[in-house]
């Protein structure tokens, strides 16, 4: 069965750096989410979509920004990296009007230098 | 606000039984999920509760009680694999559906 898929999985960059990160949800899944976890933390929401539109917001920095698209995959925007913004960054999808369930991608490992 | 506690680390033998306690404070409160997390891997749904009561899914069950904000996951015959972090996480909705996470129990499980 076909998985969320996340790109790339490892990316390096420096500080004040810019970095892309997208997802590509289950096919008809209709709802994207983000999630930043730290080294021993647990995973953080950052934003959601539904429909190509947002639909929440939790702590995700100024300096990030994301957007769904017509086909709905997903990019996270982020802009002046920070070491602290070294993470693993999920990317999850969930159906439409389901409740129980999110499925989440393998994560992207980010490391700001 | 959304609050969820539960146990740092528990530790437990092989083949015996675990419970990992959660309790939350939360507006839009829809219902309690239980993920499991292997170190680097992705967290894994384990059980989902929207109603009272007791979830089995093979060894694995989860309790919630709506009135006290609290919810149980109980692992049986545990194995040397079920070593791994588990989140409990709460599914609201405030303007839109988020699922919100615990920090985590870390549970291991010795021989």
């Amino acid at each position: 069965a076909a998985g969320v898929i996340q790109s790339p999985r490892h990316l390096i960059k420096e500080k004040r750096e810019t970095a892309t990160l997208k997802c590509y949800p289950i096919p008809r899944h209709d709802t994207v989410y983000w999630y930043q976890q730290g080294p021993g933390q647990d995973p953080q929401f950052l934003i959601s979509f539904y429909e190509k539109m947002q639909s929440d917001k939790g702590s995700i920095p100024d300096r990030f920004s994301a957007q769904q698209f017509s086909d709905y995959h997903s990019e996270l925007n982020m802009s002046s990296l920070e070491l602290g913004d070294s993470a693993l960054y999920f990317c999850a999808s969930s159906p439409p009007l389901h409740l129980r369930e999110l499925f989440f991608g393998e994560g992207s490992r980010l490391t700001v230098l | 606000g959304q609050s969820l506690e539960q146990p740092s680390e528990v530790t437990a033998v092989e083949g015996a039984i675990v419970q990992i306690n959660c309790t939350y404070q939360t507006s839009g409160f829809y219902g309690l999920s239980w993920y499991q997390q292997h170190d680097g891997g992705a967290p894994t749904f384990l059980s989902y509760n929207a109603l009272d009561g007791l979830e089995e899914t093979g060894r694995f069950s989860s309790f919630l009680s709506r009135s006290d904000s609290y919810g149980y996951l109980l692992l049986q015959e545990l194995q040397m694999k079920d070593s791994a972090s588990y989140f409990c996480a709460v599914r609201v909705n405030t303007g839109g559906f988020k699922t919100i996470f615990g920090a985590g129990t870390r549970l291991f499980v010795k021989a």
